[in-house]
């Protein structure tokens, strides 16, 4: 099966401009996750989609942050405008969502380094 | 809400010794504990996982531990070879039914010297 993929793998933009990062999770897979990695720290959780719907939103950042699943299918995560701290690496994950040995194992995508200069 | 510490941050290791990551969390909820292995530009993948109602679980040369009391989890390689040298990172997560929010420790970069 297809994993997780993001795009695009690397981004370079000026502080104030504005960046879309997407993420195709695995087909079915009803759980998305945004999370991000700034160099030397944690990987940091950001929000959680149940197919098109906000689980969970208490990691973003702050109102320049915006994500959205339409459709329940891809999400996307736009940045505007964004500024130095949010340099670093944007990883999407899924999961099945359903209870059962595995369905909670998240799958992550390869990453989306954001650098803000 | 939950609070990962993990230790050491970096790891140097001689090929065929043991390696050991240490983590400790602070929400006793807690009930699912993943690791994962980032290899230098590629994604994290879960090595080895373990649950709330097990105290420890292995496979082939990796092992986990978990001490609730103490809410501490443990991850031990074995017979350390290059191909171990990457990122781990140590999680604590609840499930809630299908869905969990997973928080992750800062990481340990382990390096196996040939």
């Amino acid at each position: 099966e297809a994993g997780v993929t993001q795009f695009p793998s690397h981004s370079v933009i000026e502080k104030g401009q504005t960046v879309t990062l997407r993420c195709d999770p695995i087909s079915g897979h009803d759980n998305l996750y945004w999370y991000r990695r700034v160099m030397g720290k944690e990987i940091k959780f950001l929000l959680h989609f149940v197919k098109e719907s906000k689980q969970d939103e208490s990691g973003m950042p702050n109102n320049r942050f915006l994500a959205e699943r339409t459709g329940g299918t891809y999400s996307t995560l736009k940045v505007q405008p964004a500024e130095l701290e949010d340099s670093g690496v944007y990883f999407c994950a899924s999961s099945y969502g359903t209870a059962g040995s595995g369905a909670n194992v998240l799958t992550f995508g390869a990453g989306s380094r954001l650098t803000v200069l | 809400g939950e609070n990962v510490e993990q230790h050491p941050s970096t790891l140097s290791v001689q090929e065929g010794d043991s390696a050991v990551i240490k983590c400790t969390y602070s929400d006793s909820a807690s009930n699912y504990f993943p690791w994962y292995k980032q290899e230098l530009g590629k994604r994290p993948q879960l090595i080895i996982d373990i649950r709330s109602n097990v105290g420890e679980k292995k496979d082939q040369r990796i092992a986990v531990t978990l001490n609730k009391t103490a809410k501490h989890f443990s991850l031990h390689i074995t017979e350390t070879q290059p191909e171990d040298s990457a990122v781990y990172f140590c999680a604590a997560s609840i499930i809630s039914g299908g869905y969990q929010k997973v928080t992750f420790g800062i990481g340990t970069k382990l390096q196996v010297i040939p």
